[in-house]
């Protein structure tokens, strides 16, 4: 049973550039959780997506960062006219149920803006 | 205030020893409350859920404490694999989790 999965694992934009990141949940979980971590920082919630609905995107920055979970394909996380400030590690979960079940996360992308 | 908290440590521990860490949280409304272990440079990984109950995994032990707010992580005889950033979560129902910022422990030969 294959985990949860990203890719690309490693990512290299330069500031004004789009940045697509791709996330495929386990086998038969259906809801899927971004998250944002500075180095020497917590996770921070960005947005949660069962199959064609945003949930909550509470955490989400409103310009420039969107995200999809079609009902075919890997979720993706979309950011536009990318800056400095978006380096980061964007980890991808998922989880059977929303909420109260455990979530499972995957190998994580890392963003480097240049 | 946060809605998660945890000393980031760093707990510097010997082989064999145990080490306990605490996670407090704001929201009397949170349900869900888990463990997880995040190695450097790495994604988190499930350690272990905490029940009303308590619940035991080999050295792991987690409590949970509705009146106080809190949950803590026991680890047992602690070995050099178990060096980590370990990581609470509490979730409400239906919605995001709240991660803590970790607490580091480096477990010393």
């Amino acid at each position: 049973n294959a985990g949860v999965m990203q890719n690309p694992r490693h990512l290299v934009r330069r500031r004004g550039q789009e940045a697509r990141l791709r996330c495929s949940p386990m086998k038969g979980h259906s809801h899927v959780y971004w998250y944002r971590q500075l180095p020497e920082e917590g996770l921070k919630f960005m947005v949660y997506l069962q199959k064609e609905n945003i949930i909550d995107e509470s955490g989400m920055p409103k310009e420039r960062f969107s995200a999809e979970f079609p009902k075919e394909g890997p979720s993706i996380l979309r950011i536009q006219q990318v800056v400095r400030g978006d380096s980061a590690a964007y980890f991808c979960a998922s989880s059977p149920i929303g909420g109260r079940f455990e979530q499972y996360f995957g190998p994580g992308t890392r963003l480097t803006v240049t | 205030r946060k809605e998660v908290e945890q000393d980031p440590g760093p707990f510097n521990v010997p082989e064999g020893a145990t080490v306990a860490f605490n996670c407090t949280y704001s929201n009397s409304a949170s349900q869900s409350f888990f463990w997880y272990r995040q190695d450097c440079r790495k994604e988190p990984k499930l350690l272990m859920s905490v029940y009303s109950s308590g619940n035991e995994d080999g050295r792991f032990t987690a409590q949970l404490n509705r009146a106080s707010q809190y949950i803590s992580l026991l680890i047992r005889d602690s070995k050099l694999s178990d060096s980590a950033t370990y990581l609470c979560a509490v979730s409400q129902a239906g919605n995001q989790f709240y991660f803590g910022t970790g607490t580091s422990l480096t477990v010393i030969p």
